[in-house]
């Protein structure tokens, strides 16, 4: 049973067009985390919560933001797509002691 | 934030033990080490993680030095299904706050051979 949902797997969307990505969670950790990951690249953090604290990486660029309305739920916005955001985005969990549980990624795709 | 040091890649025959060294010489003392895989095109997977002595899963060994500067993940009958990219993953804790990173290395695509 999927433990970190991610939706949609594939999303296309228009350049400068705002998207949204989701993540949906059934372990009730209280740590979510957004990475990007492009092509033959390691995944990147962009940011990650602790309970309702948002972490922001200092090289998460503006045009990211995400937000955490509750346990469960984290999602990922991207304000106006560029094509240098294509990429796979990563959703993951953990507790604050645990390994961390990875979604199966939405690759997005800017046209 | 440590940092992890990885060989970009690596070959291992069907059958024998893949050894995948990690170098993170710059690890705090109540920082662990975990390792995931990640084949192509789906989520990384958990593998393994350790604070200072070896583990040992169903999956794979890991090896720390004493010193906790490298560590070691084998694997110890390497299958097709193996072949993958491995990270070596200092967990970053801020016990005293609410930051709980964790920050990939460059990965090891291992390429098992028949």
């Amino acid at each position: 049973d999927a433990m970190v949902i991610q939706n949609p797997r594939y999303q296309v969307t228009q350049f400068g067009k705002p998207v949204t990505l989701s993540c949906s969670q059934t372990l009730n950790h209280n740590v979510m985390y957004w990475y990007q990951q492009k092509s033959s690249q390691a995944p990147k953090l962009l940011f990650h919560y602790y309970d309702k604290d948002f972490n922001n990486e200092a090289d998460t660029p503006d045009n990211f933001q995400s937000r955490r309305p509750n346990t469960s739920f984290c999602f990922l916005d991207i304000r106006s797509p560029g094509l240098g955001d294509a990429a796979m985005y990563l959703c993951a969990t953990s507790s604050r002691t645990t390994e961390a549980f990875f979604g199966q990624g939405t690759r997005l795709t800017v046209v | 934030d440590a940092k992890t040091t990885q060989p970009t890649s690596m070959d291992c025959a069907e059958g024998r033990a893949a050894n995948l060294p990690c170098n993170h010489s710059t690890i705090s003392g109540n920082e662990y080490v975990y390792w995931y895989r990640q084949i192509h095109s789906q989520g990384p997977q958990y593998i393994i993680h350790g604070l200072k002595n070896n583990e040992t899963n169903e999956m794979a060994s890991l090896i720390i030095t004493e010193d906790r500067k490298s560590s070691t993940l084998i694997l110890p009958h390497a299958t097709l299904r193996d072949t993958a990219v491995y990270y070596c993953i200092v967990r970053v804790v801020n016990y005293g706050g609410a930051t709980n990173k964790l920050i990939f290395g460059t990965g090891t695509l291992l390429a098992v051979q028949p």
